[in-house]
């Protein structure tokens, strides 16, 4: 166990929905980023957020947005779904926000789009 | 531009065989190098790094991973290998002259151990 929470596990939802996902980091990390992952693209980075600031932004959608709250954790919220978002969404935390930091991974969220 | 190679998409090995997960790398600066594990229904675990120094960085498990710069690999070994290693093999990379770089993954190595 990473110590990194997600919810919810999984999610069914149809096209043209929107969602949130969340996430509670490791107790103490700043840092919280968001990745994507299927089966045509592989992982996928899509946003870094650190105190609350975001830090970097990677692939991610127009459609996609995040934010951290003051208690540190994170929401990645979906809108107008399309079936090509069905992936597993992670969220992994560090500690700070340098290039040398170990992100720890969450279980992450299956969200599956019909 | 940052990129991951893991040329094979599975590797079999008997138990109690040495296993290697290959991993090459390309980065304009100095490569962070990670790689971690994923189980079936799991998040990825974090396996071992390498930042600096050794060139032979040991991890969790049992694993270890030898940087080569020369050959631009980073590739993951174990002594003897166990069924239950039998997962998937993630292989990462940070730009360490970039500050707001993240992290890259390859597209990942099954690993299947057979008894």
């Amino acid at each position: 166990d990473s110590g990194v929470t997600q919810t919810p596990k999984h999610l069914i939802t149809a096209t043209g929905q929107r969602v949130t996902l969340r996430c509670s980091p490791r107790s103490g990390d700043l840092s919280v980023y968001w990745y994507q992952q299927s089966l045509d693209q592989g992982l996928q980075f899509l946003i870094h957020y650190y105190n609350g600031e975001e830090r970097a932004k990677g692939n991610i959608l127009e459609r996609f947005s995040a934010q951290q709250f003051p208690d540190l954790h994170s929401e990645l919220n979906l809108s107008s779904l399309e079936l090509g978002d069905s992936a597993l969404y992670f969220c992994a935390s560090s500690v700070g926000g340098t290039n040398t930091d170990t992100q720890y991974f969450g279980p992450g969220t299956r969200l599956t789009v019909l | 531009a940052q990129s991951v190679a893991q040329p094979e998409d599975q590797v079999n090995v008997a138990e109690g065989n040495p296993l290697t997960v290959k991993c090459t790398y390309s980065v304009s600066g100095n490569p962070y190098l990670f790689w971690y594990v994923q189980y079936p229904n799991r998040g990825l675990q974090f396996l071992l790094k390498y930042i600096t120094g050794d060139n032979l960085v040991k991890g969790s498990y049992g694993f270890e991973a030898e940087f080569n710069k020369s050959q631009t690999s980073f590739h993951l070994k174990k002594p003897s290998a166990l069924v239950s290693d039998s997962a998937l093999y993630f292989c990462a990379v940070r730009d360490g002259n970039n500050a707001g770089n993240m992290l890259t993954f390859g597209g990942g190595t099954r690993l299947m151990v057979k008894p």
